[in-house]
């Protein structure tokens, strides 16, 4: 079956310019997670949603923001980009709220803020 | 405040030469510690998932462990293959919390 898919793969943007990245759950999945990976942080919680409701937010500024639709796809925005906000950005689906559902994580976004 | 910690940050092995991997932790009510593997480029790949101290979960080379402030992931006899990154995370009991540690870098050499 096919995985969790998220698009671009690899985006470049200028200081203060806005974006949108995608991701796609396997089917049936109705979880969406989101995170951002640095080196120097690690992997830290942005949000999750769960039939179309944020039901969980991590400690990031209003910049970040989300959404998911009826057929579970989730887009993430950030707006104003600064250039610490340079990451992997990578989501996560599963079948219910929550890790202990099993967590299918995605190839991830590249984002490099210049 | 609900905190993973993982020693060493970094590791080189042998191929065949066994060793242990550490997560500690401190959290208010442990619902699940997990451990993952990310290679390169890509998303963590879901291991092992243990819920109370005591427990043990086996997959090929690895094994992991829980007691109530850390956990441990044995690789036994590791292959080139097992080259990665090892994360652990833990989820708390209200469920509201999932932290991941920083992780373990392993590089296994033939």
């Amino acid at each position: 079956k096919a995985g969790v898919t998220q698009t671009p793969r690899y985006l470049i943007k200028t200081r203060g310019q806005q974006v949108t990245l995608s991701c796609s759950p396997i089917s049936g999945h109705r979880s969406v997670s989101w995170y951002q990976q640095t080196p120097g942080q690690g992997l830290q919680f942005l949000f999750e949603y769960f039939s179309e409701t944020q039901r969980n937010k991590g400690n990031f500024p209003g910049r970040f923001s989300g959404r998911q639709f009826s057929n579970s796809r989730s887009e993430m925005n950030v707006s104003t980009l600064e250039l610490g906000d340079s990451a992997l950005y990578l989501c996560a689906s599963s079948l219910a709220q929550g890790p202990s559902y099993g967590y299918t994580f995605g190839s991830g976004t590249r984002l490099t803020v210049v | 405040e609900d905190q993973v910690t993982q020693s060493p940050e970094a590791l080189r092995l042998q191929e065949g030469e066994s060793s242990s991997l550490n997560c500690s932790y401190t959290v208010s009510g442990l619902r699940g510690l997990f451990w993952y593997r990310q290679d390169p480029g890509k998303g963590p790949e879901f291991l092992f998932t243990l819920y109370s101290a005591g427990e043990e979960k086996e997959k090929e080379r690895l094994k992991a462990t829980l007691t109530k402030k850390e956990s441990f992931l044995h690789i036994t006899a590791p292959k080139p293959e097992d080259s990665a990154t090892y994360l652990c995370a833990v989820e708390d009991n209200y469920g509201q919390n999932f932290v991941f540690g920083p992780g373990t870098r392993l590089s296994v050499l033939p």
